[in-house]
């Protein structure tokens, strides 16, 4: 079972852009997918996307076109960008090890979108 | 892509079975077996108890159980006990642009 950990910015004014970083430990990055999941009070949880270790990525469509997900399997890290942020953008970012199941979840990171 | 519809509280006193539905369409639920259940405690990181629609991971209680028929998706806890009461998700891939969806959350309690 590996452990992930977020880490960025609690904190983000409207129209920039989070970013966020996951460090994986205790497990190899390789031949495996790995996700952003974001949970708010009005939305519940929804999927952002994914990186396969290859690179290859694949997003939720309502958020594609401000969104980017990328690995440095060097680091054991993987990313996520969010550009434009609003207000509906406020939620507990997760990120997970997996695309389609979840089964390990790092702890996850609340951000706020403020002025 | 809309979130999957799930009762929004399911109640049942300890001991007994309650089931949660997760209702789709063709185009998720109905069309992949590659349905999972999360059970998420408040303040609590999600918790993985079903995937692929009836398969257990290791450590999971064999009291959950899961199911798929048509375009709904169910999750079967028997023998409720006080420790099961916390909101439940579901998640299906949908092959489309969108590719997973979450359920609207099922808060489960126990009497």
């Amino acid at each position: 079972q590996v452990q992930l950990q977020e880490s960025g910015p609690g904190l983000v004014k409207p129209s920039e852009t989070l970013s966020l970083t996951c460090t994986v430990s205790g497990g190899s990055m390789n031949n495996e997918y790995w996700s952003w999941i974001r949970q708010s009070p009005g939305n519940g949880l929804e999927w952002i996307a994914y990186v396969h270790y290859s690179g290859k990525t694949n997003y939720n469509f309502s958020l594609k076109s401000r969104v980017i997900i990328s690995i440095d399997t060097s680091k054991n890290q993987f990313s996520l960008k969010l550009n434009s942020v609003t207000a509906a953008d406020m939620a507990v970012y997760y990120c997970v090890r997996g695309a389609g199941w979840y089964a390990d979840w790092g702890q996850g990171t609340l951000v706020t979108v403020s002025s | 892509q809309s979130a999957l519809t799930q009762p929004a509280s399911v109640s049942g006193s300890p001991g007994q079975s309650i089931t949660i539905s997760c209702t789709g369409t063709s185009s998720d639920v109905g069309a992949y077996n590659y349905v999972s259940w999360y059970q998420q405690h408040p303040g609590k990181v999600p918790k993985l108890m079903i995937y692929d629609v009836n398969y257990r991971p290791s450590g999971v209680s064999n009291r959950f159980s899961g199911s798929k028929s048509g375009n709904t998706a169910s999750l079967t806890i028997s023998g409720l006990q006080a420790e099961d009461e916390a909101d439940y998700y579901c998640n299906s891939y949908t092959g489309g642009s969108t590719s997973y969806v979450f359920g609207t959350g099922t808060k489960v309690t126990v009497l």
